[in-house]
């Protein structure tokens, strides 16, 4: 199957930006997500992202989409303690509305 | 407010035992999934579900089956669980229009010993 990757930990201060990175496989996806999880809890989405925008800006949320190298980044502006969660990557493929996901970068903000 | 919810957070099962996990969703969506979820590797699809009745497998179907009798009921089933299977399962249903976002129950931690 498909692989969607990113790096498993990423430790910002409080008050930083973050930015979580992400590679996807699938180049005909409609849709790619950011999920977020936070400790004892199921995913959430966060932001998605239309497969012919370049960026999408939502408050603190900037989501950029890199189509030829198949790049996709999240960054938190003025990274806050209640940020502190697994954030998930994903794209929409194999028909029937499916999405794979990528392996979950855990960002810890340090007070 | 939309939700899913899961029959158990926490299941201690023994080898060999025969094990129903439960999903319910109350928003009348077509499709459901159900996912394990383990350290470093992320999220994985075991089976899901289009439609009342309708199963397709994932990328890790083996050890598992499913049923969907009802639109908003999923059960995964551990047919004779094993210790590699201890891991968090987490159900998730969708619409077939718009975004496709998934919206996810809390999830079932699942012990084998």
């Amino acid at each position: 199957g498909e692989d969607v990757e990113q790096s498993l930990f990423l430790s910002v201060r409080e008050g930083d930006s973050s930015v979580i990175n992400c590679t996807y496989t699938d180049s005909s996806s409609t849709y790619l997500y950011w999920y977020k999880q936070e400790p004892g809890a199921g995913l959430q989405l966060l932001t998605y992202i239309f497969s012919n925008m370049d960026m999408k800006q939502d408050q603190r949320l900037t989501v950029l989409l890199n189509k030829k190298d198949k790049h996709l980044s999240l960054r938190i502006a003025d990274t806050q303690t209640g940020d502190s969660a697994i954030y998930f990557c994903a794209e929409e493929s194999g028909g029937y509305q499916k999405v794979t996901f990528g392996t979950g970068t855990k960002l810890q903000v340090i007070p | 407010d939309v939700k899913v919810t899961q029959s158990s957070r926490y299941l201690v099962k023994r080898t060999g035992e025969k094990v129903f996990l439960e999903c319910v969703q109350d928003m009348d969506h077509e499709n459901m999934f159900w996912y394990r979820q383990d350290p470093g590797l992320g999220l994985r699809l075991i089976y899901f579900s289009y439609d009342v009745k309708m199963k397709e497998k994932g990328d890790i179907p083996e050890g598992y089956s499913v049923s969907r009798e009802k639109k908003e009921r999923f059960s995964l089933i551990l047919e004779s669980a094993s210790t590699n299977q201890t891991s968090m399962y987490l159900c998730a249903s969708s619409p077939r229009t718009g975004t496709y976002e998934q919206y996810f129950g809390p999830g079932t931690r699942l012990t084998v010993t």
